[in-house]
């Protein structure tokens, strides 16, 4: 079945810094991938949408010069949080659609920003 | 918006059955029924979907209701490990399409 795969799965930096989360698609090409964000004791919230070739679609309230997107090939889309703070620190996660199939999940990185 | 209804949480012996109801009383006619469950501190796991059709496969069954208004996941035989939070989405299952998560059912099977 497809798999999504997500690095790293978890991370510490410093207020201020910038990370940079993979999602990979290995079995499969994937035009639109998706990423999420979970708080603890929350539900999954769609941030973005990250198509291949062209820019990023963000939900309401997303900032897009924090949050930047990079959907560069049909296998790989990348999330940076840049200049990130603690109010950053959640649970991210990816998915994305071999075709018509189901949404499948990467397994989340969780970031801490100290 | 979550399209669903799901009890915030169940309890469930283990080796006994457990049926997860979900409620989507405004579902249309192109979307289906999907369900997915999350382990602590890892992404969703795709357990199975269905349009109108009741569906089974290794992991569990789905039973929608004629008129498509709630359905029903069933564990056969849950397990420790299928202690877990269980969502219901609607989406329309086109190949570009997000799932927007409810708040799910917390499952604990317990020995």
């Amino acid at each position: 079945g497809a798999v999504v795969s997500q690095h790293p799965s978890w991370v510490i930096c410093k207020s201020g810094t910038s990370v940079k989360i993979e999602c990979r698609s290995l079995d499969f090409q994937a035009t639109t991938m998706f990423w999420y964000r979970q708080f603890p004791k929350q539900s999954l919230m769609l941030m973005a949408t990250s198509n291949e070739g062209s820019k990023a679609t963000y939900e309401q309230g997303v900032e897009k010069d924090k949050f930047l997107i990079n959907h560069a090939s049909l296998t790989l889309s990348t999330l940076t949080v840049t200049s990130a703070h603690p109010e950053d620190s959640s649970f991210y996660i990816c998915s994305a659609r071999d075709r018509s199939s189901p949404l499948h999940f990467g397994n989340g990185t969780r970031l801490t920003v100290t | 918006d979550a399209k669903t209804t799901q009890p915030t949480s169940m309890d469930c012996a283990e080796g006994r059955a457990a049926n997860l109801p979900c409620n989507h009383s405004t579902i249309s006619g192109n979307e289906y029924v999907y369900w997915y469950r999350q382990i602590h501190s890892q992404g969703p796991q795709y357990i199975i979907h269905g349009l109108k059709n009741n569906e089974t496969n290794e992991m569990a069954s789905l039973i929608i209701t004629e008129d498509r208004k709630s359905s029903t996941l069933i564990l056969p035989h849950a397990t420790l490990r299928d202690t877990a939070v269980y969502y219901c989405i609607v989406g329309d299952g086109g190949s570009q399409g997000n799932l927007i998560f409810g708040k799910g059912t917390k499952l604990s099977v317990k020995p």
